[in-house]
């Protein structure tokens, strides 16, 4: 069974960093894209960021684009997304999802984790 | 950016009734080269995570029940639930994936 647990959230002041986890299992991790998409309390989807199955290739949302680093570890089955100079805006829950391809763009995202979630408040 | 619409906002429908949800994009999702809509429908319940129910715009995600089905192309696509049940109970996202993936706003679908 195809598994994606997130871990890392918590609450941390404006101007903060975090870094997420996700860890993966039930398919070969190294052959799938991987995302980040957010949630914010009460609100709709927001694509945040993917990274291709190598890692090679990465990709942002404007809105965190120069604040957040994704990346991957093949070796460990793990997704990560550092985030760095955190604002409110940024409160939300995160998912970590996969996507059915190597390369992210023009794919959907087939498998949803539960979320982690990220407060940034003083 | 492409930008996604859904109509309406919220709907409740009766047990057995069929529930209809609009989704439209601010330029078309159809690419010319193979025909398909990049267009995907999610079902998130309260304090669940999204679900994929559509890709392709009408391809059932493997689980889903037949009851789902999804349909239209271009600009103008639409999510039926032909008899909706009690479980249905949802918000609704449609989500492009043409260009930088944009998820609609979301439509909250009750029980009448």
């Amino acid at each position: 069974e195809v598994q994606l647990l997130e871990s890392g959230g918590g609450l941390v002041q404006p101007g903060g960093s975090l870094r997420l986890s996700c860890a993966a299992s039930g398919f070969t991790f190294s052959s799938y894209a991987m995302s980040w998409v957010r949630q914010a309390p009460g609100k709709g989807l927001e694509w945040v960021s993917a990274i291709s199955g190598s890692g090679g290739s990465t990709y942002y949302a404007d809105s965190v684009k120069g604040r957040f680093t994704i990346s991957r570890d093949n070796s460990k089955n793990t997704l990560y997304l550092q985030m760095n100079s955190l604002r409110a805006e940024d409160t939300a829950v995160y998912y970590c999802v996969k996507v059915p391809a190597a390369m992210f763009f023009y794919y959907y995202m087939d498998v949803w984790g539960k979320g982690t979630t990220v407060t940034v408040s003083s | 950016d492409i930008v996604m619409t859904q109509s309406p906002d919220s709907l409740a429908v009766s047990l057995g009734e069929r529930a209809t949800i609009n989704c439209k994009s601010s330029q078309s999702v159809l690419y010319s080269s193979n025909n398909k809509n990049y267009l995907a429908w999610y079902q998130q319940k309260p304090g669940q995570p999204p679900k994929l129910l559509i890709y392709w715009a009408s391809t059932r995600e493997s689980g889903v029940p037949d009851r789902f089905s999804g349909s239209g192309s271009g600009t103008d696509f639409t999510l039926t639930i032909s008899s909706l049940q009690a479980e249905d109970v949802a918000v609704y996202y449609c989500q492009q994936y043409y260009s930088t993936p944009v998820f609609g706003p979301g439509t909250k679908v009750d029980i009448k």
